[in-house]
């Protein structure tokens, strides 16, 4: 079946660190991928998508690039700051599973002044 | 403003106990979801709408029951609680029939505990 795999959190870093976060998959079929953010005491947000082969998705400063090579989609920031501090989840969808999205574990992401 | 809004924010609820968590959205989406949150296990889909008169069985569907008598609201319930269904309970919908290039949006969740 479809399954996303992120990296284990927590991650801790400085302001103006530099982010990578960590997400493979495995799909059925031709996925698009996501990732959402969790602020605290909130809902899901949508960051960024990327929808075929290649594709950057951006956003506030976030980008993650599809590779299909590699079942990547990373999530990457040049310079954190503290209010980037929330929960992130990959997620994946799949026109032949119904479209229905499958999310990882989720990465808590602290950011320290 | 323009949104999902759940209710309760948050319930503490007796074992055996029948319990119905409500979703209504303002977007004018037509598919809608019902979604769990446990520590380490992401968000797992519970049920899902596509469109007003119809549901669908998610990856979690045991102990729940959904219904979409209208497009504005999707309730879910527990017809009779266990421990296990301790969770934070989000509803989202999206515009489309729930296609890959729909973005769904998410409620502000409900955390829900039974004892």
């Amino acid at each position: 079946g479809d399954s996303v795999t992120q990296m284990e959190g927590p991650v801790t870093l400085s302001e103006e660190a530099f982010l990578t976060i960590n997400c493979t998959y495995t799909a059925t079929g031709y996925p698009s991928l996501f990732w959402y953010v969790q602020y605290p005491g909130e809902g899901l947000q949508l960051l960024l998508k990327a929808t075929k082969a290649d594709d950057k998705g951006s956003n506030k400063g976030f980008e993650a690039t599809y590779r299909k090579e590699t079942t990547s989609f990373h999530l990457e920031k040049g310079s954190v700051q503290v209010s980037d501090s929330a929960v992130y989840f990959c997620a994946l969808s799949v026109r032949e599973a119904g479209n229905m999205l499958t999310f990882g574990g989720g990465t808590r992401l602290m950011v320290k002044p | 403003i323009a949104g999902i809004t759940q209710a309760p924010t948050s319930q503490i609820l007796a074992a055996g106990r029948r319990m119905t968590l409500r979703c209504t959205q303002d977007m004018r989406h037509n598919a809608m979801y019902w979604y769990r949150q446990d520590l380490g296990l992401g968000l797992r889909l519970i049920h899902y709408s596509n469109t007003a008169g119809t549901t669908g069985k998610g990856e979690v569907p045991d102990g729940y029951s959904v219904s979409r008598a209208n497009t504005d609201d999707f309730p879910l319930t527990l017809a009779s609680a266990v421990p296990s269904q301790t969770s934070v309970y989000f509803c989202a919908s999206s515009e489309g029939e729930g296609g890959p290039w729909d973005t769904q949006y998410f409620g502000p969740g409900t955390r829900l505990t039974v004892l």
